[in-house]
């Protein structure tokens, strides 16, 4: 079975904090994303990329940064945390064709909460 | 600028009736249309896709219907169950760079009442 796995379900960290959110999927995809889902926002597209050591800003990158050294790998970075960080981050990937029809795998999520 | 709308936020369900669930989007170079499931703490699961050239897919309980002149898509479940109460996301895929990106709607919190 196909899998994105996130390395943390619920992580608290402090105000100013450097945080690393890691991304592994098993399925030799080209494109990884990283989202963020809040209450009546829904998702939000942080940050993708479609190939190692390629990055490419999505809707709201401010605050964060991105990763990828292999390409089954992709980390977010929040270079210092605040309140307003505080979220569910969703990690997911792709084929480049198939994205178009069976759309993404999702990991199970990360729910952040900075304090 | 949201490309695709869901203007409900939550809608309840008798279990054995019909849950509709509505989308609307506003470029009309979308090529394909998707939907998901999410359950709390969980990612979202990919439940039904359409393309921009039909007007109708259905797959067991779920069919999704689309109407370009309107563009408008909706995702009816028939008949409700219980297990079927999540959050649904409504997704449209655009073309970027030489590959494909989705964009979300806002969700539709949908609540089956047993």
């Amino acid at each position: 079975d196909v899998k994105v796995t996130q390395s943390s379900r619920y992580l608290v960290k402090r105000t100013g904090e450097k945080v690393f959110l890691e991304c592994v999927q098993d399925m030799d995809h080209e494109n990884m994303f990283w989202y963020r889902q809040d209450p009546g926002l829904g998702l939000r597209l942080i940050y993708f990329s479609y190939d190692v050591k390629m990055k490419e800003k999505g809707d709201i990158p401010e605050g964060y940064s991105v990763s990828r050294e292999k390409k089954e790998r992709f980390s977010l970075i929040l270079e210092s945390a605040s309140t307003n960080q505080t979220s569910m981050y969703l990690c997911a990937s792709s084929l480049p064709g198939t994205g178009k029809i069976y759309g993404y795998t999702f990991g199970s999520g990360t729910r952040l909460t900075v304090v | 600028d949201q490309q695709v709308k869901q203007n409900s936020p939550s809608l309840s369900v008798q279990e054995g009736r019909i849950s509709i669930l509505n989308c609307d989007y506003t470029n009309s170079m979308f090529d394909y249309f998707l939907w998901y499931k999410k359950y709390p703490a969980e990612g979202p699961t990919f439940l039904i896709s359409i393309s921009s050239i039909k007007d109708k897919n259905e797959d067991g309980r779920f069919t999704v219907f689309l109407n370009k002149s309107a563009k408008h898509l909706s995702l009816h479940i028939v008949p409700s169950q219980p297990g079927d109460s999540a959050v649904y996301f409504c997704a449209a895929i655009f073309r970027w760079a030489g590959s494909y990106q989705l964009t979300f709607g806002k969700g539709t919190k949908l609540s089956v009442i047993p």
